[in-house]
């Protein structure tokens, strides 16, 4: 069957850094993305790996390894608004889009 | 501005009931998808269509039911099949042009009363 595995909780400290763990076995593979929800919203987009290597958009960075089936989400000069799940999701051979469980990130003063 | 409308927000049924949720688009995007979310957890895919007139079931499609007949619309069918509906349901829609982004729309609560 297809998964994706992530931490199901993290807490770090207003301005440290956090790492968010993906890995994934799925039916082919297209790209790896991150999304962010905050308690009663819909998710919002944060990145998308196609290729191996980090892709950085301010102060959310994101790393894709296909040969280790890896992928993880740093977050930088954490925020008390950074405190939301995060989801990694795999788009497979079939355009199919498939989330992982989710990660609940606590971000303490 | 472009992006993705769900309607209703809040969506109250009764039992034995089928409910229509509405999905609608205005990216151009060919893809889009239907989740269903329950509290504390994670995002499951009930169904998903890659072009007009064609969809696939994803893994929890049984008590749903999905149309794809224009591309800018995807609407959901919550049937009196489905036996634990009460969710918060979420539609998506994905472009190649984008850099395969997906954009989700804001959701709609249904509650089984």
């Amino acid at each position: 069957g297809q998964s994706l595995e992530q931490p199901s909780e993290v807490t770090a400290v207003e301005g440290a850094i956090v790492q968010i763990n993906c890995t994934y076995q799925t039916s082919g593979f297209y790209g790896l993305s991150w999304y962010q929800q905050h308690d009663g919203g819909a998710p919002t987009f944060l990145s998308y790996n196609g290729l191996d290597g980090l892709e950085e958009t301010g102060r959310f960075s994101s790393f894709l390894s296909r040969s280790d089936s890896y992928g993880y989400l740093l977050l930088q000069e954490l925020q008390m608004k950074d405190s939301a799940s995060y989801f990694c999701a795999v788009l497979d051979s079939s355009y199919k889009l498939i989330f992982g469980s989710g990660t609940r990130l606590l971000v303490r003063p | 501005d472009g992006g993705i409308t769900q309607s209703p927000k809040y969506l109250f049924r009764k039992e034995g009931q089928n409910v229509t949720l509405s999905c609608e688009q205005n990216l151009n995007h060919d893809a889009m998808y239907w989740y269903r979310q329950d509290p504390g957890q994670g995002l499951r895919l009930i169904y998903y269509s890659q072009i007009v007139n064609d969809f696939q079931k994803g893994d929890i499609a049984e008590g749903y039911s999905v149309s794809r007949e224009k591309k800018e619309s995807f609407p959901l069918t919550v049937t009196s099949a489905q036996k634990n509906p009460t969710a918060f349901y979420l539609c998506a829609s994905r472009g190649q042009s984008s850099g395969n982004t997906i954009y989700f729309g804001e959701g709609s609560w249904l509650t089984v009363v």
